[in-house]
């Protein structure tokens, strides 16, 4: 059962422009969220997290929002670049330093 | 930002034959270490968490006997994938956990691509 899931599988946003990629939980025990960025045949890396005493974390173009009610978070980058294209996969846990579960990734693809 | 390495990058073996897979922490003890494997166009999925000294926890469905985890330092935990088979091929991942100021993060190795002919 998913319990992290990112319902876009793909984004195509022109270089400049906002992109928002979006992820949804149904565990209401997750109170940690982080989103990684992968490149095909390594490992995830990571991008920004947030705990849910927040509901807004920035750093630098990025950007996490958390809304609880919802169980809904959002990555926005701006301004988008071509270096982002990159698959983005959301992750909770209950518990900071806990295992993570993982969304399905959305595949971002920034155009010039 | 922390770093992991993972060893080998790429393995090829013959089906019945056992491989091992290291995962470090380079620059901090991880005191808890994870095991992940994906498959193409799928999400990670958690195989087992590894912690220093003592048995791994194994996630439902993932057979102990043929994942055998040790994680004998702060720095190191080891994969074995036994008696290896086709279905077993998979890019495996491992993280480490780590303080992010006072949260603690998961940051992953660069992963092990396995192909069991």
């Amino acid at each position: 059962d998913q319990q992290v899931k990112q319902n876009s599988p793909s984004l195509s946003v022109q270089e400049g422009r906002i992109s928002i990629l979006n992820c949804d939980y149904t565990n209401s025990m997750f109170d940690y969220f982080l989103w990684y960025k992968k490149y095909p045949a390594e490992g995830p890396t990571f991008l920004i997290s947030i705990s849910s005493i927040k509901d807004k974390n920035e750093d630098g173009r990025f950007t996490v929002f958390l809304n609880k009610s919802a169980k809904h978070l959002s990555l926005h980058i701006v301004p988008s670049q071509p270096g982002d294209s990159a698959v983005y996969f959301c992750a909770a846990s209950a518990n900071s330093g806990y295992a993570l579960n993982f969304g399905k990734g959305t595949s971002l693809l920034v155009t010039p | 930002g922390a770093v992991v390495s993972q060893h080998p990058s790429r393995v090829i073996c013959k089906s019945g034959t056992s491989v091992k897979i290291e995962c470090r922490s380079l620059d901090f003890q991880a005191t808890t270490m994870f095991w992940y494997r994906q498959f193409p166009k799928q999400s990670l999925m958690l195989m087992a968490t590894s912690n220093e000294g003592s048995k791994a926890t194994y996630e439902q469905g993932v057979e102990k006997d043929k994942f055998l985890i040790n994680h004998a330092s702060l720095t190191l935990s080891t994969l074995t994938v036994t008696s290896a088979h086709p279905e077993d091929s998979s890019f495996y991942i491992c993280s480490a956990s780590g303080a992010l100021g006072f949260q603690e993060t998961q940051y992953f190795g660069p992963g092990t691509r396995l192909l069991v002919l």
